[in-house]
C-alpha cells in the first residue's frame, strides 16, 4: 500500500544551520505531497505542497521539490531559526483514497 | 473563516465510560476527515465524510466507534465503552471538493482523550 517514510529525530541544529528533512515515498500513482508542522500545542498546520512531478513548495523559507525518479519530496531550509522549532510532518494524498497517508513525523529543535 | 474548531480539547474518562468529540469544519467545506494521532507517530485515517455521507471508513474504527455528520456541517465522533488504548488526539480536518482544493486539508487543534 502507499506510504510515507521520514527521518527519525530529534534533529538538533544551531540557529542559522542549514536543515534537511528526508522524505519517501511509495504510492502506485501519483500523489500530491505535502509537509505539515505541528508547533508544541497547536494543530496541523500545512507548511507547503507540490501536485506533481518537479514541482516546487515554499514557504517561509521552506522548500521542498517533488522528485519522481527518486520519489522524494525532502524539505529544507538555508538558515533555521529557534521559532522553527516543532514536528514536521511528510504526508501524500491520493484522489481515489481520500485519505492522507501520512510518515512518523520529525522533531526539530533549534538552539539558539 | 475560523477555521476547523473541536471540541472538547481535553477528555479524561474511565474505562467503559462513552465519550463524544465534535468538530466544526471551515464553512464552506464539504468534506471532512476524522483522524487519530498517538504519541511519536503521525495521524492514523479514521473515517470520511462528503457532505452527509461517510464514504470511506478505515479498519481501526472498531464498532464501538461511529462518526456522524447529520447535516453536512459539523460531526461526531463517538467512542462507546472506552479502553485505555483509546487513549490519544483526535484530529478532524476538513476541505473542498473543488478539483484544484480537495487535496489541501485543514486541522482543528485536536481533542486529548486520556482513558483511565
Amino acid at each position: 500500500g502507499d506510504s510515507v517514510t521520514q527521518m527519525e529525530g530529534p534533529v538538533t541544529l544551531s540557529e542559522e544551520a542549514f536543515l534537511t528533512i528526508n522524505c519517501t515515498y511509495t504510492a502506485t500513482g501519483y500523489p500530491s505531497l505535502f509537509w505539515y508542522v505541528q508547533y508544541p500545542g497547536e494543530g496541523l498546520q500545512l507548511l507547503l505542497k507540490a501536485t506533481k512531478a518537479d514541482d516546487k513548495g515554499s514557504n517561509k523559507g521552506f522548500e521542498a521539490t517533488y522528485r519522481k525518479e527518486t520519489t522524494s519530496f525532502h524539505l529544507e531550509k538555508g538558515s533555521v531559526q529557534v521559532s522553527d522549532s516543532a514536528v514536521y510532518f511528510c504526508a501524500l494524498f491520493m484522489d481515489s483514497n481520500y485519505q492522507l497517508i501520512w510518515g512518523a513525523g520529525t522533531k526539530l529543535i533549534i538552539k539558539p | 473563516d475560523t477555521g476547523v474548531s473541536q471540541n472538547p480539547r481535553h477528555k479524561i474518562t474511565k474505562r467503559g465510560q462513552n465519550v463524544t468529540f465534535r468538530c466544526d469544519p471551515i464553512s464552506e467545506h464539504n468534506r471532512l476527515y476524522w483522524y487519530r494521532q498517538t504519541l511519536g507517530q503521525g495521524p492514523e485515517f479514521l473515517t470520511y465524510f462528503q457532505n452527509e455521507a461517510q464514504l470511506e471508513k478505515s479498519r481501526l474504527l472498531s464498532d464501538r466507534f461511529s462518526a456522524e455528520r447529520p447535516k453536512g456541517s459539523f460531526s461526531t465522533l463517538e467512542i462507546q465503552r472506552t479502553e485505555q488504548g483509546d487513549s490519544a488526539m483526535y484530529l478532524c480536518a476538513s476541505s473542498h471538493s473543488r478539483a484544484n482544493a480537495r487535496n489541501i486539508q485543514y486541522f482543528g487543534a485536536g481533542t486529548r482523550l486520556s482513558v483511565l
